[in-house]
């Protein structure tokens, strides 16, 4: 079990520009799951796949914001236009079929000049 | 829907002795599952103790145990022997049962002093 795998572990960009993370979710595990987290706050729930069928998306996820997952193992979450409001860390968890619960990875942090 | 409310921001324990974090949470479900994360300095979030709602019986992990009321809508965490290594954020979570959106309190901030 190597754990959950994210990167950049920080990103720092300009408002405005576009960024992707990537996540490598344990090898065994079909679920996948993005959140979000400002500071002082617990994480956000933002989408979730199964294998590569994304089944979920919050409203939190405005339409400058896009999740992949093409071959049902990692997974990209790719920001167009950045705002000063996207300024968040970024968690990525993976979890297997049924009740199992989620396993974390160290997240990426953004940061929106 | 759900909400997950964590009452204390900021606790602090003597090392060795025990504290209790609470969490209160709202949904109109009968089947689901309660948990506890850690999130140490180093950012990544770990399982503490999971509870599903169908038990009764209320989860331990070692120096961790819950006490869970259901009717009361109330799962605490009590960590028994602090120990410095448990300073960190706990977040308290629900998930309903077959569902995916796993719903986070605002966290705890616990720190264990020496």
């Amino acid at each position: 079990d190597t754990g959950v795998s994210q990167d950049p572990r920080h990103k720092i960009t300009k408002r405005g520009q576009n960024v992707t993370f990537r996540c490598d979710p344990i090898s065994e595990h079909n679920r996948l799951y993005w959140y979000r987290q400002t500071l002082g706050q617990g994480p956000e729930f933002l989408t979730y796949f199964q294998n590569e069928a994304q089944l979920e998306k919050s409203r939190l996820l405005s339409d400058r914001f896009s999740a992949e997952r093409p071959k049902g193992s990692f997974s990209t979450l790719e920001i167009q236009r950045t705002e000063q409001g996207d300024s968040a860390m970024y968690l990525c968890a993976s979890s297997r079929e049924g009740d199992s619960p989620l396993h974390f990875g160290n997240g990426t942090r953004l940061t929106v000049t | 829907a759900q909400t997950v409310t964590q009452s204390q921001p900021e606790m602090s324990v003597q090392e060795a002795e025990t504290v209790t974090l609470s969490c209160t949470y709202d949904t109109s479900e009968s089947n689901y599952y309660l948990f506890w994360y850690k999130q140490p300095p180093s950012r990544q979030m770990i399982l503490v103790i999971r509870q599903e709602a169908y038990k009764q019986q209320n989860a331990t992990e070692n120096r961790f145990s819950v006490n869970f009321q259901k009717a009361a809508k109330s799962f605490s965490l009590k960590i028994s022997d602090s120990q410095l290594g448990d300073t960190a954020m706990y977040f308290c979570a629900f998930m309903q049962y077959n569902n995916n959106d796993m719903r986070f309190g605002a966290g705890t901030r616990l720190t264990v002093k020496p």
